[in-house]
């Protein structure tokens, strides 16, 4: 059971650049959520999705856009970098209920990402 | 004011010591409260959560909630090197639409030392 799997796990593009970082989840969650984490800053939500075929906007979400084609992936698209955007970037997934009632988030592992 | 606050450290005690690690809040309609750690150059993982007030225990991590006070404790008892993390303390309404939505904790870093 891989859990949630980020690919790539590091990248260094120039500034202009496209990338997009891939985020798949074996667990059959409905929500799945990107993050990015900056020393100072903690973690900061750019974009979610509820389900397959929406997505929605968090607290961080210019220069970045995301899709969600099918339950089990979600991408994240940078479509021309800026060093700003240079972070630790977390994928995250969660059901949409259980019978805890907390909203339990796994993450994966992070993809660093530098922008020069 | 941010609505979680959480003083990032670092933190460093001996091996066997005890440590209390601590948000506060503003939000008083928050009724989760979750810990995650986050080993170096890893993603943060679930530690504990608990729901209102109360205190919750799992081997050598209690989890407390003052809900008067807004304030949230994890205490680690018999501490280990093993435990040097980064943890993140984090808070939610609840699990309907906007209410779903972490708030996080900028996260305090620990370092037991041998």
């Amino acid at each position: 059971n891989a859990g949630v799997t980020q690919t790539p796990k590091f990248r260094v593009l120039k500034t202009g650049q496209s990338m997009t970082l891939l985020c798949a989840q074996d667990m059959n969650h409905e929500y799945m959520y990107w993050y990015r984490q900056d020393p100072g800053m903690g973690l900061r939500l750019i974009h979610y999705s509820v389900g397959e075929g929406t997505t929605a906007k968090g607290e961080v979400p210019d220069g970045y856009n995301v899709s969600r084609l099918k339950k089990q992936n979600f991408l994240l698209g940078l479509e021309s970098a800026a060093p700003s955007q240079t972070s630790v970037y977390f994928c995250a997934s969660s059901y949409r209920g259980g019978d805890s009632g907390a909203n339990v988030l796994t993450f994966g592992a992070g993809s660093r990402l530098t922008v020069l | 004011q941010k609505e979680v606050e959480q003083d990032p450290g670092p933190l460093s005690v001996p091996e066997g010591a005890i440590v209390s690690l601590n948000c506060t809040y503003s939000n008083s309609a928050f009724q989760y409260f979750m810990w995650y750690r986050q080993y170096s150059r890893k993603g943060p993982e679930l530690l504990m959560y608990t729901y209102s007030s109360g205190n919750k225990e799992d081997g050598r991590f209690t989890a407390q909630v003052d809900k008067s006070s807004k304030y949230i404790s994890l205490f680690i008892r018999d501490s280990q090197p093993s435990d040097s993390a980064t943890y993140l303390c984090a808070m939610s309404v609840g699990m309907a639409g906007n209410n779903r939505k972490l708030i996080w904790g900028l996260g305090t870093s620990l370092a037991v030392n041998p």
